[in-house]
């Protein structure tokens, strides 16, 4: 596709409740990465994919967030027994390569409310 | 492990002021650098970079940002905003070279005000 997609847009869930938000690259990016928009924060790197290489989740906040990249391409970010502080904007972005010139591509992002 | 660090978390500026927002890095070799806008209700969006060459980097929307070296900064300047310049504006670096992720600042948040 043109750009990155995330779905859904928005999700809200009840604490304790597993969740899973999907990030489409754009086509061709072998690098993939997720990031938390916490209100009033910055973006936090949670975990990173590039081509068949093992991912990098030293961003990762808990054993409860993990993250899968299929065939290279589509990826999902699981969160397990949801907590309220998850509540956040989580980003998913690609780039060409790691080292990209072109720098990344934000997908919109998914709003996760933990109620 | 570099850092990030952007100074001014809230900026408020009238229409034709100059704006100039601060970056600093943490990180002992040589690094790309960015600067990313997030308008309100949309996506993050590339601003300028820089990778090597002339220190200063001119990017969209008349924004320029100056590459320090010896200051490990990479400021931000605009001569003269606009009401549509409102958003908030993020710094981010990775290590050159290699597999290494993009890491931000906490944003600055720019208000206009016509």
């Amino acid at each position: 596709g043109a750009g990155v997609s995330q779905s859904p847009s928005n999700k809200v869930t009840e604490k304790g409740k597993d969740v899973e938000l999907r990030c489409d690259p754009i086509s061709g990016h072998t690098a993939l990465y997720w990031y938390r928009q916490s209100l009033g924060q910055g973006l936090e790197f949670l975990i990173y994919f590039q081509g068949n290489s093992a991912p990098d989740k030293s961003g990762l906040p808990s054993d409860r967030f993990s993250a899968e990249r299929t065939g290279g391409s589509v990826s999902t970010l699981t969160i397990q027994r949801t907590q309220q502080e998850d509540s956040a904007v989580y980003l998913c972005a690609s780039s060409l390569r790691p080292d990209s010139i072109y720098g990344y591509t934000f997908g919109s992002g998914t709003r996760l409310t933990v109620v | 492990a570099q850092s990030v660090s952007q100074h001014n978390h809230h900026v408020i500026l009238s229409e034709a002021a100059s704006l100039e927002l601060g970056c600093n890095y943490s990180y002992g070799g040589t690094v790309n650098l960015f600067w990313y806008v997030q308008y309100p209700g949309q996506h993050l969006q590339l601003l300028l970079k820089y990778f090597s060459g002339d220190p200063l980097v001119k990017g969209i929307k008349g924004f320029e940002a100056e590459f320090i070296k010896s200051k490990f900064s990479f400021n931000l300047r605009k001569p003269s905003v606009q009401w549509s310049d409102t958003a908030e504006y993020f710094c981010a670096v990775n290590a050159r070279g290699g597999y290494n992720k993009l890491i931000f600042g906490a944003g600055t948040r720019l208000a206009v005000h016509p």
